[in-house]
């Protein structure tokens, strides 16, 4: 079973749309919740992340995700997304018991309609 | 700072050639990581390094697939002989872990085509 579930592979939106992916993880204890994009031909770029503290983590670009720790999850959300989002989103767990390894989920490909 | 070096950005090869990716991590970082990133997947970890030590290639073909970090710095990977399903983009990523809150620095990866 995979350790980090993204639930949406595929979204298409139009611009000016509330954006938001869901993310589940399956680790106990303490984890370090990520979310990269990588936009067409580019490398994977740090949006956001949370290690501890306020729950709800702002990003670049007006995204933020709230890391809800019954849930075991860390949805990203946007309120209003542009045709530039388009883009690969992946959310990403780091277990420091786990050996500090990085672990991603499988992705949601985002299209938004201009 | 310098980010994560990767080199080359890409490559073709044939079926049943060889060839070796280089990673150079952020200096400082004594962990390194590779990782595959097969199109439409997200990345999966081949090898962590701490230093010049394999922690975890508990997902690396190692019929295939070798990795190194002789001086605890850079560190190449290698495929040999290459199948057409390792065409991926291979990241390289780094960190320094200092207490339990840190975070990786990747490459912008090399893309690996085999024809």
């Amino acid at each position: 079973a995979q350790s980090v579930s993204q639930h949406n592979h595929h979204v298409i939106l139009s611009e000016a749309a509330s954006l938001e992916l869901g993310c589940n993880y399956s680790y106990g204890g303490t984890v370090n919740l990520f979310w990269y994009v990588q936009y067409p031909g580019q490398h994977l770029q740090l949006l956001l992340k949370y290690f501890s503290g306020d729950p709800l983590v702002k990003g670049i670009k007006g995204f933020e995700a709230e890391f809800i720790k019954s849930k075991f999850s860390f949805n990203l959300r946007k309120p209003s997304v542009q045709w530039s989002d388009t883009a690969e989103y992946f959310c990403a767990v780091i277990r420091p018991s786990g050996g500090f390894k990085t672990i991603f989920g499988a992705g949601t490909r985002l299209f938004v309609k201009a | 700072e310098a980010g994560v070096a990767q080199s080359p950005r890409y490559k073709i090869i044939e079926k049943r050639q060889s060839v070796a990716f280089w990673c150079n991590p952020i200096s400082g970082h004594a962990t390194l990581y590779w990782y595959q990133q097969i199109l439409g997947q997200g990345p999966k970890l081949l090898i962590q390094f701490q230093n010049n030590g394999v922690v975890d290639d508990s997902q690396l073909p190692k019929d295939r697939f070798s990795a190194e970090r002789l001086k605890g710095v850079d560190s190449t990977l290698k495929i040999q002989p290459a199948k057409l399903e390792d065409s991926a983009v291979y990241l390289c990523a780094s960190n320094m872990i200092r207490g339990p809150n840190t975070e990786a620095f990747f490459g912008q990866g090399t893309r690996l085509t085999v024809v």
